[in-house]
């Protein structure tokens, strides 16, 4: 079975300031893999995702991951913190059956300061 | 950019009441799927739906729930007499011509049941 497992559950950046939200994941196989972004009272945003092609993976908004298979991890940094970015974040990874389940994580909210 | 759209974004209904989400899914999609995220808990998997049947449900999916694609492109999640624990909010998902592309999700409905 596969599951993710975000390791904040809130993270607080000042503005300008790098953003590095953690996961780590579980998979008996090779994992696909995803980051949601999820704005107040607005619905599931795709970030970016890594289905084993290159391990660094640049998604939307600046945000980049890297898939490291050593460290079973798929952090999600942004150089730069924008206002705009305070939300709550959510790895999330798709189970190998034929059907595309998605297992996703607990989340993480993010607080951007000025 | 094509996107998922849900109606209403928000129901209110009585306990024992049943209620219809619908959505509209992308249109050259063909998996199409129904998550839930009740308040301060993860986004859990409800059921898939292709080629006009549930490919895979969880065990929240029993007998009080439905899917239908009553035409080429609506897609609704029917819960037949709701109980207070079915509040959430209800995500529809689509994704395009393999189980394994990324999910593009509707804005949500929310369901309150009183």
């Amino acid at each position: 079975a596969q599951s993710v497992t975000q390791l904040d559950s809130h993270v607080s950046v000042s503005e300008g300031t790098p953003v590095l939200l953690r996961c780590n994941y579980s998979s008996s196989y090779s994992p696909s893999l995803f980051w949601y972004v999820q704005h107040p009272n607005k619905g599931l945003q795709l970030l970016l995702k890594y289905t084993s092609a290159a391990t660094l993976v640049k998604g939307i908004n600046g945000f980049e991951a890297e898939f490291k298979k050593s460290e079973t991890s798929f952090h999600l940094t942004k150089p730069s913190a924008h206002m705009s970015d305070a939300a709550e974040y959510f790895c999330v990874v798709r189970s190998t059956d034929s059907w595309g389940k998605l297992q996703f994580g607990a989340g993480t909210q993010v607080v951007v300061t000025p | 950019e094509p996107e998922v759209t849900q109606t209403p974004s928000h129901q209110v209904t009585q306990m024992g009441q049943e209620v219809i989400l619908r959505c509209v899914p992308i249109s050259n999609h063909l998996y199409f799927y129904w998550y839930r995220q009740i308040l301060g808990q993860k986004v859990e998997f409800l059921v898939s739906f292709y080629n006009n049947e549930i490919s895979e449900k969880s065990e929240i999916f029993d007998d009080q729930f439905s899917v239908e694609r009553p035409d080429g492109s609506n897609f609704t999640l029917k819960i037949r007499s709701t109980k207070l624990e079915d509040s959430a909010m209800y995500f529809c998902a689509s994704s395009g011509q393999t189980s394994g592309g990324a999910k593009y999700f509707g804005p949500g409905t929310r369901l309150t049941v009183t």
